[in-house]
């Protein structure tokens, strides 16, 4: 069975720094997707950036990049520059093949990021 | 343009009736679901959708029935609602190729009293 571990329930970050999120997952597959979305509090999820378990290097989409650690099976989202719109519900999630359970992503519990001025 | 649509946005009904919210995308894509996402926010998949094949979860009660009439469309139907289906209901959707990221819709608030 597929699982996300997100160990930091809450985290705070000054304006305009560098913030770290925690990600780690368990799988037997070989083959898999590694995802980032965002819920701010007006609910919507919003999709950040993917890693794939075959890509040799880390994933970045603007201030967003992710550091994938094969071996330590984990996938941390690092923010850059951080801004306070960035305040919202981090959630990682692990697809597993396709032909074993059929796309549906699986979420770790989350981390409320909290953006100070 | 919306991508994925929900209708509605909030809805609010007592123990025991039976509901539906429905779900549209305009992406043209062939695999859609429906997430749960609970009080302490964590979103667990109900169901999956792909080219007229549906994969039932089986933790989920047979009260919830997805429908599909057409590609673009997955809509969720509740019977004998219960206090602890009070949650937010995820509508998404993808291109079902592999590892393919999923367009969420708003997302549902239903709140059963």
């Amino acid at each position: 069975a597929q699982k996300i571990t997100q160990t930091q329930p809450g985290m705070f970050v000054q304006e305009k720094e560098a913030v770290t999120l925690d990600c780690t997952y368990d799988t037997s597959d070989q083959s898999y997707g590694l995802f980032w979305y965002k819920q701010p509090s007006s609910g919507e999820m919003i999709f950040l950036i993917y890693q794939g378990s075959y890509d040799e290097q880390n994933a970045t989409e603007g201030r967003y990049s992710l550091n994938f650690q094969k071996a330590r099976k984990s996938a941390n989202l690092v923010i850059s520059a951080s801004q306070l719109g960035d305040s919202a519900m981090y959630f990682c999630a692990i697809h597993p093949r396709r032909g074993g359970s059929q796309g549906n992503l699986i979420f770790g519990k989350g981390t409320k990021l909290s953006v100070k001025p | 343009d919306t991508a994925v649509s929900q209708t509605p946005k909030y809805l609010v009904t007592q123990m025991g009736n039976d509901k539906s919210i429905k779900c549209e995308q305009n992406l043209g894509h062939d695999t859609m679901y429906w997430y749960k996402q609970d009080s302490k926010k964590f979103l667990k998949i109900m169901f999956s959708y792909n080219n007229k094949e549906l994969i039932i979860n089986e933790t989920v009660p047979n009260r919830f029935s997805p429908k599909s009439p057409d590609k673009a469309h997955l809509n969720l139907h509740i019977n004998s609602l219960e206090l602890g289906d009070s949650a937010v209901y995820f509508c998404a959707s993808s291109p079902g190729t592999i590892f393919s990221e999923q367009y969420f819709g708003p997302g549902t608030r239903l709140t059963v009293t």
